[in-house]
This record gives structure tokens, sequence and C-alpha cells, in this order.
């Protein structure tokens, strides 16, 4: 079974450019959770959807959007790109009522120049 | 074997030994707790979970065990291998959508 697939792996963007990050959930799972890690950090909470709904939002500024399609697959997109964005930008996929079971996919490296 | 009683962000033990490292969460209404591994360069990898009404879980050669009353969580390795080193995060989770996740512990295992 295919786990949680991410993609691009890596990316370099210029400030002010904007960015779109994808992420394919592990089959079955309707709920998909957007993570922001900066190096030496545990990861932050920046999106969670589940049935396409958004169902929770993390402390991040509006350049940051997502929305999840019918087939579950999400789509991270951040506006006005700042250096301070250089993260690994990571996706969870969780369980069919999207409260257990977070499994996460390798992420997105993300740098901002 | 090797243990923290507070949290501390790096560990070093011998391959062979026990490891217990230790986290503290900061919401009394978290229901449920995981523990991740992280190599560098990749994501999260899934260790093992527990609810709040359990205390105790076992998963193959790891156990998680949670205290509400100090709101603690301790993640054991047993038979440490040099191919648990990683960074080790606890996350917590109440009734909302966020996994909040603790201060990472490095775990260096020496062969």
């Amino acid at each position: 079974d295919a786990g949680v697939t991410q993609s691009p792996t890596h990316l370099i963007k210029t400030r002010g450019q904007h960015v779109t990050l994808r992420c394919s959930p592990i089959s079955g799972h309707k709920s998909v959770s957007w993570y922001q890690q900066v190096l030496g950090q545990g990861p932050q909470f920046i999106f969670q959807y589940y049935e396409k709904e958004e169902r929770g939002r993390g402390n991040f500024p509006d350049r940051f959007s997502a929305r999840q399609f019918p087939n579950y697959s999400s789509e991270l997109n951040v506006n006005a790109l700042l250096l301070g964005d250089s993260a690994l930008y990571l996706c969870a996929s969780s369980t069919r009522d999207g409260n257990y079971g977070y499994t996460f996919g390798s992420g997105t490296r993300l740098t901002v120049v | 074997g090797e243990s923290v009683g507070l949290h501390l962000p790096t560990l070093s033990v011998q391959e062979g030994d026990n490891s217990i490292i230790n986290c503290a969460y900061s919401n009394s209404a978290s229901d449920y707790f995981i523990w991740y591994k992280q190599e560098s360069g990749k994501g999260p990898q899934f260790i093992i979970d527990i609810r709040s009404n359990m205390d105790k879980r076992q998963g193959q050669r790891v156990t998680v065990l949670l205290n509400k009353t100090v709101k603690h969580l301790s993640l054991q390795i047993a038979a440490t291998q040099p191919g648990d080193s990683a960074v080790y995060f606890c996350a917590e989770k109440d009734a909302g959508t966020a996994l909040i996740f603790g201060k990472g512990t490095t775990l260096s295992v020496s062969s």
C-alpha cells in the first residue's frame, strides 16, 4: 500500500513568489493535515481538511491557504513567499474520522532565496 | 538502561541498553498521544500511540507510559540499536484538530 505521498520533494523559490505543494493521503483516509517544520523544531500545525471542508487552522498568516479535492488529495498554497517560509512542509493523513492514526509523508523541502 | 527524568534535548546510549525518552505535555484536556521518530531529511515516522483511557501500551520493542496526573509521557525502547538513532517527538491532541508537538529528543546509539 502506498503511504502519504508529497510532491515535489525539494523546491527553491524567490521571495515574493508563490508555491503550491501537493499531497495524496493513504487510500481510505479522508483527512489531510499540513504542518510546517523549521529546522531544529517540531512540526507546527497549519491546516486540517476532512471531507473537503476545512476543519482547523493554525496560527499562520492568510498567505497560507489549502484545499482538498474530491479524491481527498490536497494542495497547500503559499503566496508572497518570505525567507522565513523556508522549511520542511509535511502532510499527514489520518483515519476516516480524522482524529487518529496520523501518518506523515516525507515532506517537501522549500527553500526561499 | 539510560533514562531521563525531565526532557533533555539529547540522549546517548550504548547498543543493547534500554532507552527512556520523556515528554511533558501541556494540555490536561489532551486525550490522544503519539510518539514519532524522525530521521534526518525525512518525515516523522509513527512509532506508537496511546489514548487517555490507558496508562500503558506496548509495541515491538517499545512501550509508552502515560501519567495523566503529572501530564507526563514516556517512550521506552528495549535493546536499543544503532538504527534507533534519530530525533524523537511526542505529540498530543485534544478534541481539536491539531497535533501539538513537544520538543524533540535526539537519541544517539553507539555500538
